[in-house]
């Protein structure tokens, strides 16, 4: 099982520009989401989906979007980077939604920095 | 969201058990205390979880005060991998709750 695959691991971005991070899970998870982490914090919620086609804010999600078109992907897209969207990004997946998430299982991350 | 509170950092010798605090007080009949680490430059990685009755697994103890106010983390012995931050986190267990707080944690090392 690869588990849950970000892709890229790094990348540089020039203020303005928009790029999106992929996130794929093999587990035939229900529950996905996306976190940030900055130096010294504790995980910030992005946005979370308990489904295809069900997508929900988290704690930070302005500058942010997200899609769940299938099961599998749950990409995160920045419009137009910022600055303060420096961070390293975490996709995390759960095989529950009823209850909320159970165990969550978190991607290895991707490290972005906007100049 | 109820919330944790744990210290900074701590200390251990390898081979030695290690214990780690976690204060909740404001914790509800319906929360999961919930325990996951990060290990340098990786994703955090669940750990163990409980309601009430202490829980073991193959990887650590987790111990619940009667009260539920409090809970701990226990590692039996502590090896150079177990160096990390540790993250207690309380999840409610009712419909409809999707967002898990992650704190700052407790950034734990491991002296050879």
């Amino acid at each position: 099982n690869a588990g849950v695959t970000q892709t890229p691991k790094f990348q540089v971005l020039k203020t303005g520009q928009s790029m999106t991070l992929q996130c794929a899970q093999d587990m035939n998870h229900e529950y996905m989401s996306w976190y940030r982490q900055d130096p010294g914090m504790g995980l910030r919620l992005i946005h979370y989906s308990v489904g295809a086609g069900i997508t929900d804010q988290g704690e930070v999600p302005n500058g942010y979007n997200v899609s769940r078109s299938t099961t599998e992907d749950f990409p995160l897209r920045l419009l137009s980077a910022a600055p303060s969207q420096t961070s390293v990004y975490f996709c995390a997946s759960s095989y529950s939604k009823d209850r909320g998430p159970g165990e969550l299982f978190f991607g290895e991350g991707s490290r972005l920095t906007v100049l | 969201d109820a919330k944790t509170t744990q210290p900074n950092s701590m200390e251990s010798n390898e081979e030695e058990p290690v214990h780690l605090p976690c204060n909740h007080s404001t914790i509800s009949g319906t929360d999961y205390i919930h325990w996951y680490r990060q290990l340098p430059s990786q994703g955090p990685e669940y750990v163990i979880h409980g309601l009430t009755s202490n829980v073991n697994n193959r990887m650590a103890s987790l111990a619940i005060a009667e009260d539920r106010k409090s809970s701990t983390l226990i590692l039996h012995r502590a090896t150079l991998r177990d160096a990390a931050v540790y993250y207690c986190i309380l999840k409610y267990s009712g419909a409809g709750s999707y967002q898990l707080t992650f704190g700052k944690g407790t950034k734990l090392s491991v002296i050879p």
